[in-house]
């Protein structure tokens, strides 16, 4: 059973806009979240993460919200840049913060 | 500060073959994970050691499957015999360990093909 859910397989932006990635989840205890971005070939590279005592978490470009009402998180980026093309995965943890539960990602392509 | 390495990137053997994965953790990252990646998904945990100690095996087909850090730093991930569904990548992490919310730090990964 699937934990940590991302609905779109796939989007496409222009650059110079934004780019939202959603993440559903289903745990209840679920209370700290990650975004990772992965590029072909190599392993996942930590993004930006954000706790469930927050509701919103900003580093440069990227954002990352959190709904814990809804279990729902999601992943900003603006402006997306081509470089910013990649699979970004969602990842969710307990209170233990020693294993996390992915989501299937979701492919970003930023047009040029 | 040198990252997780892995070793080998690919592996291509026929099924019934056994097969072994290596990892080195970064420096001084007490938890190490071997994680399952198969096309179109998210990492799935296989076993999560807290030094030596594999605190975590819960998802390891133990019937093919085996694991060892022995001295708590580096790790061997063993298929014996591999079947065509163990084709995947295979992806190391490691992480400073504790009580909490340690960032987990990946390796490249080993793709696994099973012919």
């Amino acid at each position: 059973d699937q934990q940590v859910k991302q609905n779109s397989p796939s989007l496409s932006v222009q650059e110079g806009r934004i780019s939202i990635l959603n993440c559903d989840y289903t745990n209840s205890m679920f209370d700290y979240f990650l975004w990772y971005k992965k590029y072909p070939a190599e392993g996942p590279t930590f993004l930006i993460s954000i706790s469930s005592i927050k509701d919103k978490n900003e580093d440069g470009r990227f954002t990352v919200f959190l709904n814990k009402s809804a279990k729902h998180l999601s992943l900003h980026i603006v402006p997306s840049q081509p470089g910013d093309s990649a699979v970004y995965f969602c990842a969710a943890s307990g209170m233990t913060g020693n294993q996390f539960y992915f989501g299937t990602g979701t492919s970003l392509t930023v047009i040029p | 500060e040198a990252g997780v390495v892995q070793s080998p990137r690919y592996k291509i053997i026929e099924k019934k073959q056994p097969v072994a994965f290596w990892c080195n953790p970064i420096s001084g990252h007490n938890t190490l994970y071997w994680y399952l990646q198969n096309l179109g998904q998210g990492p799935e945990l296989l076993i999560r050691y807290e030094n030596e100690e594999a605190v975590d095996d819960s998802q390891l087909p133990k019937d093919r499957f085996s694991a060892e850090r022995l001295k708590g730093v580096d790790s061997t991930l063993k298929i014996q015999p591999a079947e065509l569904g163990d084709s995947a990548v295979y992806l190391c992490a490691s992480s400073r360990g504790g009580s909490t919310y340690n960032e987990q730090f990946f390796g490249p990964g080993t793709r696994l093909t099973v012919l």
